[in-house]
Formats: C-alpha cells, structure tokens, sequence
C-alpha cells in the first residue's frame, strides 16, 4: 500500500530564517506530487506540482520554491521567510497525470512564523 | 475557470440528526471530476469520494450520501445519523480536464453534538 510522510509535523521559525520541508512516497512510482498551503481557516491553495523529478510546476509566486531531486521526494523551501508565510502545509501525490485519479494527502506540516 | 462554492461555513447538528453540507461548482470544462475530502482536526486531509461529470448516479456508503445535479452545478454530501466523529472540516474540490490540481472549496466545520 502507498504512504506518505511530512516532517516535520510542526516548526516555528523566525522571520528571515531559511525553511525545509520534506515529503515522501512510499510504494508507488512516477507520482504526481503535489504542495499545498492552508491558511488558517480558510481552504487549500495550491503552490506547486511535480509531474517528474526536477519537474517543477509553481502555481502562485511567492516566496518559495520546490524540488524533487529523486523520485518520490519533493522538498518546499524558503530562502528567507516571512510572517506570512506561516500555515498548515499539505504535500499529496496522485497516481496519474490527468484528472481522473483523487489526490491522497499527507499528515501535513504547521509551520508558525514569529 | 474553476471555483467551488461551499457557502456553509459551520454547521452544528446534535448527534443523531441528519445533516446536509452544501457544494456548488463552476467549469467551462465538460469533462471534469467533483470530490469530497474530510478534515478531522489532526489535519490530514481524507479521501471520501470522487465523481465524474458523466455519472449523474447518488451514491451511498454506510452513513455517507452524495447528490451529484449538473442542472445547478451541485454535489451534496449528506451525513445521516450523525456522530460525535464526524466532527471535522469537509471540502468539496474540483478537477477539470487536464488540470494537474484541484480546485478547493473554503470548506463547511461540522460540529456533531453530543
């Protein structure tokens, strides 16, 4: 069966500190991955998408960038971050491209930005 | 363009009654695919249920019933007999016909009273 992991669950950084996060599947291969940003109350927003490793897709410009150096790994960063960058960050995968195929999510991130 | 409407914002039913979460979607796209997606308050985002424009048939697992009308644009989801763990925040999203995301509604935070 697929899974698939965040870490880490919660983080609190300083406005201007560099951010890392990290998601990986397990049990699939070739997945569509996927970034999104909860704001608090509010519903999902999509950052980016990965069809392929270094294939990297961004949805909306801001402050961070994504990539997927192997297969089932995509990584979010920041160089530099800001208060408002602070949410609930959601990485999922799909099986295929195309629509047909649900989206299946991680347990996600919280990141708090001080 | 994409939009999913979800115009509940909370609902609070008492355990054992019937409630109804109410989605409304917009596409230019005539093949598209409406889902469902819980939120318990751990955060992770689970999968309920996936329907394709073509396939007006309700569906109905266990406690859980989706009406699907393409003639208002409306996918329903009806909990019956509620309970205290169906507390959570519910999404309706949508995907369109080469669309590498969906497309989230705000979402509807049903609280079950005990």
């Amino acid at each position: 069966s697929q899974t698939i992991h965040q870490w880490p669950a919660t983080l609190v950084q300083p406005v201007g500190s560099p951010l890392s996060l990290e998601c990986t599947v397990e049990g699939t291969s070739n997945p569509n991955l996927y970034w999104y940003r909860q704001a608090a109350g509010r519903g999902l927003q999509l950052l980016f998408y990965s069809v392929g490793i270094g294939q990297i897709s961004s949805e909306v410009p801001q402050n961070l960038s994504a990539s997927r150096p192997q297969d089932r790994q995509f990584i979010l960063s920041s160089k530099k971050l800001l208060l408002s960058d602070s949410g609930f960050y959601l990485c999922a995968w799909s099986p295929l491209a195309g629509p047909y195929n649900e989206q299946f999510f991680g347990p996600g991130t919280r990141l708090t930005v001080l | 363009a994409q939009k999913v409407t979800q115009a509940q914002t909370e609902i609070s039913v008492v355990e054992k009654e019937d409630v109804t979460l109410d989605c409304v979607y917009e596409t230019r796209d005539t093949t598209y695919y409406l889902f469902w997606y819980k939120q318990p308050p751990s955060g992770e985002l689970v999968f309920l249920i996936r329907r394709n424009s073509f396939d007006e048939q309700n569906e109905i697992s266990g406690r859980y019933s989706w009406n699907f009308q393409k003639s208002t644009s409306s996918f329903n989801f009806t909990i019956t007999a509620s309970q205290v763990v169906d507390s959570a925040v519910y999404f309706c999203a949508l995907r369109g016909t080469g669309a590498n995301n969906l497309f989230f509604g705000t979402g509807t935070r049903l609280t079950v009273i005990p």
